[in-house]
């Protein structure tokens, strides 16, 4: 079946650091993939997506390339900032029939520390 | 434009009583996804619905849950006869149509079981 499986957390990084949060996912077909962002106490908001390889999504300094030889949909940052932490997840979707529901990593919990 | 609405944002019940989540999802959408996140969990996909049908339960556990999008009024997710290990944030998405790429999400309904 499908499935997303992404880096155990969680992160702590210093303010201004690179970030890289790891996903890789396991879909029968051709997925679209996601990442959302969860605030503490908040739901969960689309952060960026990508629907086809080689397709880059990108959103507030943040940027993922969907690399379909490496079924990898990895989630960067040059420079984090403090307002950065939250929970990020990696999601896919795929088509077809009455499907359409995402299916999530279990999160990776990211601490920025000025 | 109000985006996806659910109540209560926290809900307390004892073992044993009903819980009833409500979902209004944003205007123009008439496609519903429930999510259950357990602590230190991603996100489980439990129903998927349309107005009136019921469209993928595949992740509805087979008893004590029910899920509803009538005609009229909001989506809701009804847990009869609780117990603890109900306990858990129910997330409600929404989307126009099927082949919309990304959810909008609520803030969810935190649900404590005593």
């Amino acid at each position: 079946g499908n499935s997303v499986t992404q880096m155990e957390g969680p992160v702590t990084l210093s303010e201004e650091a690179f970030l890289t949060i790891n996903c890789t996912y396991t879909a029968t077909g051709y997925p679209s993939l996601f990442w959302y962002v969860q605030y503490p106490g908040e739901g969960l908001q689309l952060l960026l997506k990508a629907t086809k390889a080689d397709d880059k999504g990108s959103n507030k300094g943040f940027e993922a390339t969907y690399r379909k030889e490496t079924t990898s949909f990895h989630l960067e940052k040059g420079s984090v900032q403090v307002s950065d932490s939250a929970v990020y997840f990696c999601a896919l979707r795929e088509y077809g029939g009455s499907q359409g529901n995402l299916i999530f990593g279990k999160g990776t919990k990211l601490s920025v520390k000025p | 434009n109000a985006g996806v609405m659910q109540n209560p944002r926290h809900l307390v019940r004892r073992r044993g009583q009903e819980a009833r989540l409500r979902c209004s999802p944003m205007k123009g959408h008439s496609h519903v996804y429930w999510y259950r996140q357990l602590p230190e969990e991603g996100l489980k996909f439990m129903v998927y619905l349309q107005k009136e049908n019921i469209i993928d339960e595949s992740g509805m556990p087979k008893e004590r849950f029910s899920a509803e999008f009538p005609k009229e009024g909001p989506s809701i997710l009804r847990i009869q006869q609780v117990v603890r290990g109900d306990s858990a944030a129910y997330f409600c998405a929404s989307s126009p149509n099927l082949r919309y790429y990304g959810y909008t999400f609520g803030s969810g309904t935190r649900l404590t079981v005593v």
